[in-house]
């Protein structure tokens, strides 16, 4: 079973919409978050990290955690064309660890 | 922009050959990644580095092995390649004392493998 799951697999959202998604950890020593982007063809790309209760606004993207759950999301206000991409959660022991687990991703589909 | 440069970026493989794919960062960082990707399973981490000279087992590391001879070049190797390793492949570069930075990481346009 993988430590980091994200739901939903897939996510197809009208453009200017709020897309939202979700990881839970199932491992307790995993508290530290990342969201990353990928494109199709390209490599994975780091969006936002979060390391505290509550939310982390950048822009129009949103993360909130949940260290008591081990919950955290993302949120896409005016979802744009340009955000169609694989969405991967990450999380580590440690901010500073070197060791850092990726869930199965979330693919967001933005339709015009 | 940090830069981390993967070779090949397209490999066609025997069963049973060796395969060695290429990873060169121009960041500085410490750590250097290696990870596959496959559809339903994510990103899954092979084999880690904190620096020249160290390898550290990731969660898939049966069938490959990893080596870091320099701070810039953290390379992944398949001494018998099988059709299950057909994939792929990123690595990636990450400080983990980098500040604001702490532990994010880049990673590299991926290497896709064939294993026939």
């Amino acid at each position: 079973q993988q430590k980091v799951q994200q739901s939903p697999e897939s996510l197809s959202v009208p453009e200017g919409g709020m897309a939202s998604l979700n990881c839970t950890s199932s491992d307790r020593n995993f508290q530290y978050f990342w969201w990353y982007r990928q494109h199709s063809g390209e490599g994975p790309k780091a969006l936002m990290s979060i390391f505290s209760d509550g939310d982390k606004k950048e822009g129009r993207f949103t993360a909130h955690l949940n260290k008591a759950s081990l919950h955290v999301s993302l949120h896409i206000r005016d979802s744009q064309p340009s955000d169609s991409a694989l969405y991967f959660c990450a999380a580590s022991v440690g901010y500073n660890q070197g060791k850092l687990i990726f869930g199965q991703g979330t693919k967001l589909s933005i339709k015009p | 922009e940090a830069a981390v440069t993967q070779s090949p970026r397209n490999k066609v493989a025997v069963t049973g050959g060796k395969v060695t794919l290429s990873c060169n960062q121009t960041n500085n960082h410490n750590n250097m990644y290696w990870y596959r990707q496959d559809t339903g399973h994510g990103l899954r981490l092979i084999h880690y580095s904190y620096g020249a000279g160290s390898t550290e087992k990731g969660d898939i590391p049966d069938g490959y092995k990893a080596s870091r001879p320099s701070q810039e070049n953290f390379s992944l190797i398949l001494e018998l390649a099988t059709p299950s390793q057909t994939s792929v492949y990123f690595c990636a570069s990450g400080d983990a004392f980098g500040g604001v930075s702490q532990n994010t990481l880049y990673f590299g346009a991926g290497t896709r493998l064939s294993v026939l």
